[in-house]
């Protein structure tokens, strides 16, 4: 079945840097283009980041561009999430997802938190 | 970037009644429009996607509608479990957009 297993969740300290990563299995990962999605503690969701099927395009929210880089690996079927200079604003949990037809997120990660706190 | 609007942020009904959410477009999406159900933990999970499409396993109680920059998720008879927080969301421009989330407790 399609699935998407999240790793690299943990607390860091304001202005140190974080990867998360993505797995995908069950599903042709080379044709699917990838996003982040991250939820704030009691909060909604705030879409991050996506990157194409082959990677060659790349978008971000204005609030993490220049700090967040979403890369992908379709060999080992992974997409990674590389974050710098963080702070409290970040902590969230975070998932990826799947996109499918209208830009529909059919499957999701379970999430990865992420805590910034000195 | 294409603000969403749901209303209301929550509402309490009861078992058997019909609930309708709505998703309100700051500009025409056409058809992007699309539904998640989420419960507290969890990730989302896809309902409706392209505003009226019911995603496969869903069941057919729940239905989306309209058009342009009104759309609407409804749920014909409500379930015990359906108690949880549903968003809509547009992915006919970036960036992705996100309603701010409809809280639905059951009576």
């Amino acid at each position: 079945q399609v699935q998407l297993v999240q790793s690299g969740g943990s607390v860091v300290q304001p202005g140190r840097s974080l990867r998360l990563s993505c797995t995908g299995s069950g599903f042709t990962f080379s044709v699917y283009a990838i996003h982040w999605v991250r939820q704030a503690p009691g909060m909604g969701l705030e879409w991050v980041a996506v990157i194409s099927f082959d990677g060659s395009k790349k978008n971000y929210a204005d609030s993490v561009r220049g700090r967040f880089t979403i890369s992908r690996d379709n060999s080992k079927n992974t997409v990674h999430l590389d974050m710098i200079s963080l702070n409290s604003e970040d902590t969230a949990l975070y998932f990826c997802a799947r996109e499918e037809y209208a830009a529909s997120f059919d499957s999701w990660g379970p999430g990865s938190q992420v805590t910034v706190s000195s | 970037d294409i603000q969403l609007t749901q209303s209301p942020s929550s509402l309490s009904a009861s078992v058997g009644d019909r609930v309708t959410i709505s998703c309100r477009a700051s500009q025409s999406i056409t058809n992007s429009l699309n539904w998640y159900q989420q419960k507290p933990g969890k990730a989302p999970k896809l309902l409706i996607f392209a505003t009226f499409t019911l995603q496969s396993g869903v069941p057919s109680r729940f239905s989306g509608s309209g058009s342009g920059t009104d759309l609407t998720l409804t749920i014909s008879s409500l379930q015990p479990e359906d108690s949880a927080t549903y968003y809509c969301q547009q992915g006919y421009r970036t960036p992705v957009t996100f309603g701010q989330g409809t809280r639905l407790e059951i009576k």
